[in-house]
């Protein structure tokens, strides 16, 4: 148990369908990052929060993507319309101070 | 990008020491040196960081070279658990983590 929660672990879709994935994270600590892992590849940054604040932003972060953190607790990440090329590994991460990221073990996504 | 390299794979016998390189040439004088492996399946699991001394603790020990451009993971004595893709990562205060594609290291029975 990581104390990184993410739901669901495995999510199939139909391509243009919208997906939606949650994370709730350690609840003391207020950044929390979403990233995003393809096969082979390490995890690519996609946004974080501050709270509540979402602070960055990546290129990788298309108009179809969008993430909240309602009330600075736990995250949300959706997908609309989604493409093949979304399939992938989304993860969350909690920043723990000079230990680095926390991660969740992540929600698989497969776009068919 | 990434400001690390690292080689894309290797071996180890069970119950030897595992030794996984990383270049970090570019490195600045306020950014750690973290590691991090990730089992197939599961998010990436923090094993150990360091600025400039060598650390050690329960999961593995760093050896950074002392003008810092390259470090050494050692894992002691390998098990077939240890079996992970492990990512060597430049980070100073307030980056976010950039992730290359790591080393996947392969314990052999």
């Amino acid at each position: 148990d990581t104390g990184v929660s993410q739901d669901p672990r495995h999510k199939i879709t139909k391509r243009g369908q919208n997906v939606t994935f949650r994370c709730d994270p350690i609840s003391e600590h207020n950044r929390l990052y979403w990233y995003r892992q393809t096969l082979g590849q390490g995890p690519e940054f996609l946004t974080y929060f501050q709270n509540e604040a979402q602070l960055e932003k990546s290129r990788l972060l298309s108009d179809r993507f969008s993430a909240e953190r309602p009330k600075g607790s736990f995250s949300t990440l959706e997908i609309q319309r989604t493409e093949q090329g979304d399939s992938a590994m989304y993860l969350c991460a909690n920043d723990i101070g000079d230990y680095g990221y926390t991660f969740g073990s992540g929600t698989r996504l497969t776009v068919v | 990008d990434a400001k690390t390299t690292q080689p894309p794979s290797m071996d180890c016998a069970e119950g030897r020491a595992a030794n996984l390189p990383c270049n970090h040439s570019t490195i600045s004088g306020n950014e750690y040196v973290y590691w991090y492996r990730q089992i197939h399946s599961q998010g990436p699991q923090y094993i150990i960081h360091g600025l400039k001394n060598n650390e050690t603790n329960e999961m593995a020990s760093l050896i950074i070279t002392e003008d810092r451009k390259s470090s050494t993971l050692i894992l002691p004595h390998a098990t077939l658990r240890d079996t992970a893709v492990y990512y060597c990562i430049v980070n100073g205060y307030g980056q976010n983590f950039v992730f290359g594609p790591g080393t996947r290291l392969s314990v052999l029975p």
